[in-house]
């Protein structure tokens, strides 16, 4: 099965703060996603890449940056965290923008 | 408006009970589904997709497709403890190259 790690896997910043949040995956996947997850929300999407160096914006990019330096690595950048922002984030990788998405194991971050 | 509806919100299910999920989009540009499930405190992964009208069965899941209504149901019979999960429906756009997940449907299956 495809492989994808997270890091940290928790995370605790206080308001204001910067935080970075790590994917990488093994698979040589060309697409690669950056989710975040609440209750009464599901799964949103908030930015995905199609290669080294691309970016696109999802569904819900404010107060978001993102960079994919490789075709492996894929960051999620939070400059000012707010409160607003905690929520379990979740990287998924896929082959192609309409092929299985396969999701890392998450990261719990709390904005104090 | 969520692009992808699911429903119930939650259910219960006793074991060896039937499970079923709906889940419908209101955009015209989806055309297939998938659906993932998501354990307690895990990542959500794969559990069936549907590209085509009617019916695909594995094991004791079945998934089905209506395209001109958008909709999609998953049954799952003889339901054990451990199908207890959250299961999200994800709704593919494949000219937009364009995944939507719905909110997903709580299953809870009681020994």
């Amino acid at each position: 099965e495809a492989a994808v790690t997270q890091s940290p896997r928790n995370k605790v910043t206080v308001t204001g703060g910067n935080v970075t949040l790590s994917c990488r995956q093994t698979n040589s996947h060309n697409y690669m996603y950056w989710y975040r997850q609440d209750t009464g929300h599901g799964l949103r999407l908030i930015h995905y890449s199609y290669g080294a160096g691309n970016l696109q914006i999802g569904d819900v990019p404010d107060g978001y940056k993102a960079t994919r330096t490789t075709q492996e690595d894929f960051f999620l950048l939070l400059e000012l965290a707010s409160p607003s922002q905690t929520s379990l984030y979740f990287c998924a990788s896929s082959t192609g923008g309409q092929d299985t998405q396969y999701f890392g194991p998450g990261t719990r971050l709390l904005v104090l | 408006q969520q692009k992808v509806q699911q429903s119930p919100e939650s259910l219960i299910v006793p074991e060896g009970g039937m499970a079923s999920l709906n889940c419908t989009s209101s955009d015209r540009n989806v055309d297939y589904f998938w659906w993932y499930r998501q354990h307690s405190g895990k990542s959500p992964k794969m559990l069936m997709s549907i590209f085509s009208n009617g019916e695909k069965e594995e094991g004791r899941f079945t998934v089905h497709l209506n395209k001109a209504s958008l909709h999609t149901s998953l049954h799952i019979r003889d339901s054990q403890p451990s199908d207890s999960a959250l299961y999200l429906c994800a709704a593919v756009d494949t000219n937009a190259y364009k995944v939507i997940f719905g909110k997903g449907t709580h299953l809870h299956v009681l020994p």
